[in-house]
């Protein structure tokens, strides 16, 4: 059975760096794109980007480049989400997602992470 | 980028009946769209992918059509779990945007 299990939610002040992760199991975790999306409270649903975990080719979203790190550690099947300074305006769920292709970038997110909430306050 | 323009951004209905959700790419994304419903407090679900092709274990009533620059997401027989927002998802190239959603509400 595919599962992507995220770690817990964060509590944070601005300013303080975090990394959460997204644990891949029960598929070939170096063979598909793992992406990251955001969802603010009572917002929609933004695609921040993409990794291959097999080699760690990344795309980011213009609108997230330079603001968060994509990474992913394929020894132990883990994509991860990094801030080095978190903002107030970071306050949000973050989805880990899987494409639904081996090896493909084009393709939709048919298996989805339970979601880390991000908070962050003075 | 890839302007994806989703509506209507809320809509009301009733169980039974047949609803219409369109989204519109700003360029042709040939068949690269997908659809998914969140409920509240969860992740979204894939409901359908290469803009018509049905997900595994998703019911019937759900379709969708399209190809270019405009799709459209049909439940055909509303049911009472079907009262959730719904986005569509460009993926023809990145940022592999979705639309705004779509808030299905009982009236």
């Amino acid at each position: 059975e595919v599962q992507l299990v995220q770690s817990g939610a964060e509590v944070k002040k601005p300013g303080e760096s975090l990394k959460i992760s997204c644990k891949g199991s029960g598929y070939s975790f170096t063979s598909y794109w793992i992406g990251w999306v955001r969802q603010m409270p009572g917002k929609g649903l933004e695609w921040m980007g993409i990794i291959y975990p097999g080699d760690s080719d990344t795309r980011y979203s213009p609108s997230f480049q330079g603001q968060v790190t994509i990474s992913a550690d394929k020894s132990i099947s883990t994509a991860y989400l990094q801030w080095s300074s978190l903002k107030a305006s970071d306050t949000a769920m973050y989805y880990c997602a899987r494409h639904s292709k081996m090896a493909t970038i084009e393709a939709d997110f048919d298996y989805w992470g339970q979601g880390t909430l991000v908070t962050v306050s003075s | 980028a890839i302007r994806i323009t989703q509506s209507p951004s809320s809509l009301s209905a009733s169980t039974g009946d047949r609803v219409t959700i369109t989204c519109r790419a700003s360029q042709g994304i040939s068949s690269y769209l997908a659809w998914y419903q969140q409920k509240p407090g969860k992740a979204p679900k894939l409901l359908i992918y290469a803009a018509s092709t049905l997900q595994s274990g998703v019911p019937s009533r759900f379709s969708g059509s399209g190809s270019g620059t405009d799709f459209t997401l049909t439940i055909s027989c509303l049911q009472s779990e079907d009262f959730a927002t719904y986005y569509c998802q460009q993926y023809y190239s990145y940022p592999q945007d979705f639309g705004q959603g779509t808030r299905l509400e009982i009236k």
